[in-house]
């Protein structure tokens, strides 16, 4: 399978934990984002990387959280200290850089905050 | 003013019917514009990108209103399969930036 791989697919911990995602992006993209969605809404943006190098962070992206993509292939995002509002959807996707070029989504994490 | 707007639904139609969405969006700056159609508890997956002359592919038409900065997206022959939430998406500004999703519209086909 050559799309975007999300590991794992569910995590359910105890509040005050920190969990960590990965994410693997289709092998010639460039560009890899990352979304949280919960229940009704659809994505949000949190942040996104161009190789290694993060280009933006949403304001959703309080100080708990950090993302990397260190030898800009596969990515990770850490949330520590987790709190009952962290539940949600993460999605990963990943694009091109050139051109307008659709973004392809992971499968996605669901996190459970107990 | 929500950067993406849609109406929620659910829209329950009897197959074969035909259904529209609508869209608004207040980012003039958009460049790109997108359906995405989502099953229950999976990932987003691309339906069709929208272009200003419109286009259509298969049962699906995507129209796109730069002046009056709305989208909409056309089913025809509606089938059981086509049950989801549909998400209107555009980009936040020119190029490949990140996507602002919509709230997603619901559609329940009904045999």
């Amino acid at each position: 399978d050559t799309g975007v791989s999300q590991d794992p697919r569910h995590k359910i911990t105890k509040r005050g934990q920190n969990v960590t995602f990965r994410c693997d992006p289709i092998s010639e993209h460039n560009r890899l984002y990352w979304y949280r969605q919960t229940l009704g809404q659809g994505p949000e943006f949190l942040t996104y990387f161009q190789n290694e190098a993060q280009l933006e962070k949403s304001r959703l992206l309080s100080d708990r959280f950090s993302a990397e993509r260190p030898k800009g292939s596969f990515s990770t995002l850490e949330i520590q200290r987790t709190e009952q509002g962290d539940s949600a959807m993460y999605l990963c996707a990943s694009s091109l850089a050139d051109g307008v070029q659709p973004q392809h989504f992971g499968d996605g994490t669901r996190l459970s905050i107990l | 003013r929500k950067e993406v707007e849609q109406d929620p639904g659910p829209f329950n139609v009897p197959e074969g019917a035909t259904v529209a969405f609508n869209c608004t969006y207040s980012n003039s700056a958009s460049q790109s514009f997108f359906w995405y159609r989502q099953d229950c508890r999976k990932e987003p997956k691309l339906l069709m990108s929208v272009y200003s002359s419109g286009n259509e592919d298969g049962r699906f038409t995507a129209q796109l209103n730069r002046a009056s900065q709305y989208i909409s997206l056309l089913i025809r022959d509606s089938k059981l399969s086509d049950s989801a939430t549909y998400l209107c998406v555009v980009n936040k500004f020119s190029g490949n930036t990140p996507l602002v999703f919509g709230k997603g519209t619901r559609l329940s086909v009904i045999a």
